[in-house]
């Protein structure tokens, strides 16, 4: 059985520029979230959504992240205009709907803000 | 204070010792608790679950104290590719969700 994927797996850009990121779940996970990780940090949550649903989204960061599950299946989240601070390991995860808090992460994608 | 609290180590031990973590949270409306396992510069993976009565998974043992608001993860007879670092995460009520919270990591280190 396929893992979560994301893509890409590393992005450099520069300030002001914006980027979007990918993630498809393991088949047949309704839960899908987003965590980021910045350097020297502990990971943090950003959303968790339900199918196309934002079940909660208490931990964006502000109004330039914006994430989007059209139809379910993938993820993508949007950072714009990014910012210098934008910059570390951004995590997806994806659980079954029976077994919602054990979750299988992807290998995260590498963000550098420059 | 974090909510979630570990040792960052590097804990530094010999292969075949048995080597514990603990993890301390700050609110008392922690649900469920979870170890992780992530090795350097990949993904976590869920390692165990955390049971009020305790549970074992092979050489891996994992304790709840609620009164004390800490975990612990026992690791026995340890190898070589133990070495990672051992995330701690809690689930806790907020509002009508529940938020997942990660602790900073503990990393450990086995030397032959």
């Amino acid at each position: 059985e396929a893992g979560v994927t994301q893509f890409p797996s590393h992005s450099v850009i520069e300030k002001g520029q914006t980027v979007t990121l990918r993630c498809d779940p393991i088949s047949g996970h309704d839960n899908l979230y987003w965590y980021r990780r910045v350097m020297g940090k502990e990971i943090k949550f950003l959303l968790h959504f339900v199918k196309e649903s934002k079940q909660d989204e208490s931990g964006m960061p502000n109004n330039r992240f914006l994430a989007e599950r059209t139809g379910g299946t993938y993820s993508t989240l949007k950072v714009q205009p990014a910012e210098l601070e934008d910059s570390g390991v951004y995590f997806c995860a994806s659980s079954h709907v029976r077994y919602v808090y054990e979750q299988y992460f992807g290998p995260g994608t590498r963000l550098t803000v420059t | 204070r974090k909510e979630v609290e570990q040792d960052p180590g590097p804990f530094n031990v010999p292969e075949g010792a048995t080597v514990a973590f603990n993890c301390t949270y700050s609110n008392s409306a922690s649900q469920s608790f979870f170890w992780y396992r992530q090795d350097c510069r990949k993904e976590p993976k869920l390692l165990m679950s955390v049971y009020s009565s305790g549970n074992e998974d092979g050489r891996f043992t994992a304790q709840l104290n609620r009164a004390s608001q800490y975990i612990s993860l026992l690791i026995r007879d340890s190898k070589l590719s133990d070495s990672a670092t051992y995330l701690c995460v809690v689930l806790k009520k907020h509002s009508s969700a529940s938020k997942i919270i990660f602790g900073s990591g503990t990393r450990l280190s086995i030397r032959p």
